[in-house]
């Protein structure tokens, strides 16, 4: 069955860089597209960025100029850099496998704190 | 970016009550709305796509409908493992949006 996993450091100090991995299996990262979703505790989702099926990528411009999304689909992976955290990145960080532009399944999600 | 404004943001309703959520758009979204159940402690599972198309596997008790801005999700006969928060998202423009969520509750 599909079934996608984040995985990463809890805890990044305020100015670093987030890297964060999810590990997708049920399904080829060739035929279906991948985003990456967080939310702050209590609040709404937002969209960070998608890597598309056939490579490409898109990202949400209020942070475009901070994230890169990349992927090795010979292990399945799906990648997300962010540079200079600050404590308003702080939530639950989701990667999701795209259906057509909703967000059909979604991974356990893995929580990071940006404290010093 | 399109404003996604959900209400109410908090709910309280009676087992087999029928429930109603509502969702607003700022500008017309062409029926590209997808809405969201999220349980405590847990990733957001989707329910409808297209405004109202049910997802595999999500009981027929969910219902969705609405055009143009204003959007609505609606449970029939409320059960007590539908405790949980609903967002609303729109992707008919980049990029995608969602609601701040509406937070049901038993009374």
């Amino acid at each position: 069955q599909v079934q996608l996993k984040e995985s990463g450091p809890g805890l990044v100090q305020p100015s670093e860089t987030l890297s964060l991995t999810c590990t997708v299996s049920g399904f080829s990262l060739t035929s279906y597209s991948v985003s990456w979703v967080r939310q702050p505790s209590g609040k709404g989702p937002e969209w960070m960025g998608r890597m598309w099926y056939d490579g490409d990528t898109a990202y949400n411009s209020a942070l475009k100029s901070r994230l890169s999304i990349s992927r090795d689909t010979s292990k399945n992976q799906v990648f997300l850099k962010m540079n200079s955290l600050q404590t308003d990145d702080t939530g639950t960080y989701y990667c999701t496998r795209d259906e057509d532009l909703w967000f059909a399944y979604w991974g356990q999600g893995t929580l990071v704190t940006v404290s010093s | 970016d399109i404003q996604m404004t959900q209400s109410p943001a908090s709910l309280s309703a009676s087992l087999g009550e029928t429930v109603t959520i509502e969702c607003r758009a700022s500008e017309d979204i062409y029926n590209g709305l997808a809405w969201y159940q999220q349980k405590p402690g847990k990733s957001p599972q989707l329910l409808i796509y297209n405004a109202n198309s049910l997802h595999t596997g999500v009981p027929s008790r969910f219902s969705g409908s609405g055009s143009g801005t204003q959007y609505s999700l609606k449970i029939n006969s409320l059960q007590s493992e539908d405790v949980a928060s609903y967002f609303c998202q729109q992707y008919y423009d980049y990029p995608p949006t969602f609601g701040a969520g509406t937070k049901l509750e038993l009374k």
